[in-house]
């Protein structure tokens, strides 16, 4: 069972919606990263956070460490914000530098 | 800078042949992480090393072996290519510190082993 969950598996939109992508943990963590990959494959960071809220952009990311869970928000979805985006926590304790990933959101949106 | 970079992009390779996938970062980042990507599979950990001269296995390390002589490369070593190793492999580092730890992915190897 993979300790990192992520819904929807699969979103489709179309231009400006609001799309929200959730991701759920079991594991302590220390932090969770938010992680884009593009149809070419390459990986991209981009959030990092522990606590609260971070945004960059028409990107938002919000964690709650209480109930486990963190969202990745896109305002004015883009064609171009097609990808699959991954979720991946930090393990805390001693060694903070493992990540257990999600197994990604593919979203594709429309013109 | 070209932060992390890896060769080949893609290879084929034969059952029971080895290879070296090749990884390189000029961030001075002292940890690095091999993690192989299948098709509908979360990233997996295969490898990581937190300075040269330090590894430690990860998730799945069977099959795979590593280096770590200096600080900018970290090379993952295939000795008999299986089937199963038939994956995409990127390597990526981090700048360690309590408060800020950011990965950089490689461009990603493709590898069919048949």
């Amino acid at each position: 069972k993979n300790e990192v969950e992520q819904s929807p598996q699969n979103l489709t939109a179309q231009e400006g919606e609001f799309i929200t992508i959730n991701c759920s943990y079991s594991v302590g963590i220390s932090a969770l990263h938010w992680l884009q990959q593009h149809p070419g494959g390459g990986i991209v960071s981009l959030f990092m956070l522990s606590s609260g809220k971070k945004k960059h952009g028409r990107l938002i990311a919000t964690i709650n460490i209480q109930e486990k869970h963190s969202s990745l928000h896109i305002t004015a979805s883009h064609p171009r914000d097609s990808a699959v985006y991954i979720c991946a926590a930090l393990n805390s304790g001693g060694s903070n530098y493992k990540l257990t990933f999600g197994k990604g959101t593919l979203l594709t949106v429309n013109p | 800078n070209a932060g992390v970079t890896q060769t080949p992009k893609f290879r084929i390779l034969k059952i029971g042949q080895s290879m070296t996938l090749q990884c390189t970062q000029d961030m001075n980042h002292n940890y690095m992480y091999w993690y192989r990507q299948d098709p509908g599979m979360g990233l997996k950990l295969i490898y990581y090393s937190v300075g040269a001269g330090i590894t430690d296995k990860g998730e799945v390390p069977n099959g795979y072996n590593v280096s770590r002589s200096t600080t900018e490369d970290f090379p993952l070593r295939l000795e008999l290519a299986a089937p199963s190793q038939t994956s995409v492999y990127f390597c990526a580092s981090s700048a360690q510190t309590i408060e800020y730890n950011e990965q950089f992915f490689g461009p990603g190897t493709r590898l069919t082993v048949l």
